[in-house]
C-alpha cells in the first residue's frame, strides 16, 4: 500500500540550531515531492517540491531538501532557525503519472523553535 | 479571489445534523480537493473534481459524505447523519491540474460534532 511517513511529531529546537526532518514514502511508480508548511493560524503554503533533476532543491525561507531515490526519502533541512520557523510541516507524494495529482500526506512534523 | 476561500471557519453542530462545507477555489483552476485533517493525524484526502465532474470518489469515508461542484467553481461538501468521528478540519485546495501544479489550500473548516 502507498505511504507517506514522517520520522517525528514534534520536535523542539532553539533559534539558531540546525532542522533536518525526515520523510519516508511508499510507492510503485515514479513520484513528485512536495513539503508543506502550516504556520500558526495561517493557510498550508508549499514550501518546496521535487519532481525530477538535481536531488537538492531549494525552496523558499531558506529551506532545501535532499531527495534520496534509492532510499525512497526526502529530507527537509534548514542550517539555521529562527522562532519564526514555529510551525507544523507535511511531507506529501503523488504519482507523477496520476493526472489528478492527489497528494498523500504524510502525519506532519511540529516544530517550536525557541528563543 | 486571490486565495482559496472556505466557509464557515467553524462549524459546531450536534450528532445526526447535517452540515454544508462550501470552498470558492481560485479563479481559473480546473482542479479541486477536499481533504481531511483529523487530531493528530496528517491531511486525508476525500474527493477529487476536474470542472465538474469528480472522478476520484475513493476517500470519502462513508456513503453519508457527498460533494458537488458547479459551474467550474464553488464547491459544497456535505456530511448527512453527523457523527462524533467527523469532527475534523476539513480543507479545500485547488490548482491547474495534474501532479506537476501546486494545490494550493483554503483556510480550512473546522467542524466538531458534539
Amino acid at each position: 500500500a502507498q505511504s507517506v511517513s514522517q520520522h517525528n511529531h514534534h520536535v523542539i529546537l532553539s533559534e539558531a540550531a540546525s532542522l533536518e526532518l525526515g520523510c519516508n514514502y511508499s510507492y510503485g511508480g515514479t513520484v513528485n515531492l512536495f513539503w508543506y508548511v502550516q504556520y500558526p493560524g495561517q493557510h498550508l503554503q508549499l514550501l518546496l517540491k521535487y519532481f525530477s533533476g538535481d536531488p537538492l532543491v531549494k525552496g523558499i525561507k531558506g529551506f532545501e531538501a535532499e531527495f534520496i531515490k534509492s532510499k525512497f526519502s526526502c529530507n527537509l533541512r534548514k542550517p539555521s532557525v529562527q522562532w519564526s520557523d514555529t510551525a507544523e510541516y507535511f511531507c506529501a507524494v503523488n504519482e507523477a503519472t496520476d493526472s489528478w495529482g492527489k497528494l498523500q500526506f504524510g502525519a506532519g512534523t511540529q516544530v517550536v523553535v525557541t528563543p | 479571489g486571490a486565495g482559496v476561500s472556505q466557509s464557515p471557519s467553524n462549524k459546531v453542530t450536534e450528532k445526526g445534523k447535517d452540515v454544508e462545507l462550501r470552498c470558492d477555489p481560485i479563479s481559473g483552476h480546473t482542479a479541486l480537493y477536499w481533504y481531511r485533517q483529523s487530531l493528530g493525524q496528517g491531511l486525508e484526502f476525500l474527493i477529487y473534481f476536474q470542472g465538474n465532474s469528480a472522478p476520484d470518489k475513493s476517500g470519502l469515508p462513508s456513503d453519508r459524505f457527498s460533494a458537488e461542484r458547479t459551474g467550474g467553481s464553488v464547491s459544497t461538501l456535505t456530511i448527512q447523519r453527523t457523527q462524533q468521528e467527523d469532527s475534523a478540519v476539513y480543507l479545500c485546495a485547488s490548482s491547474r491540474g495534474g501532479s506537476y501544479n501546486e494545490q494550493f489550500f483554503g483556510p480550512g473548516t473546522r467542524l466538531t460534532v458534539l
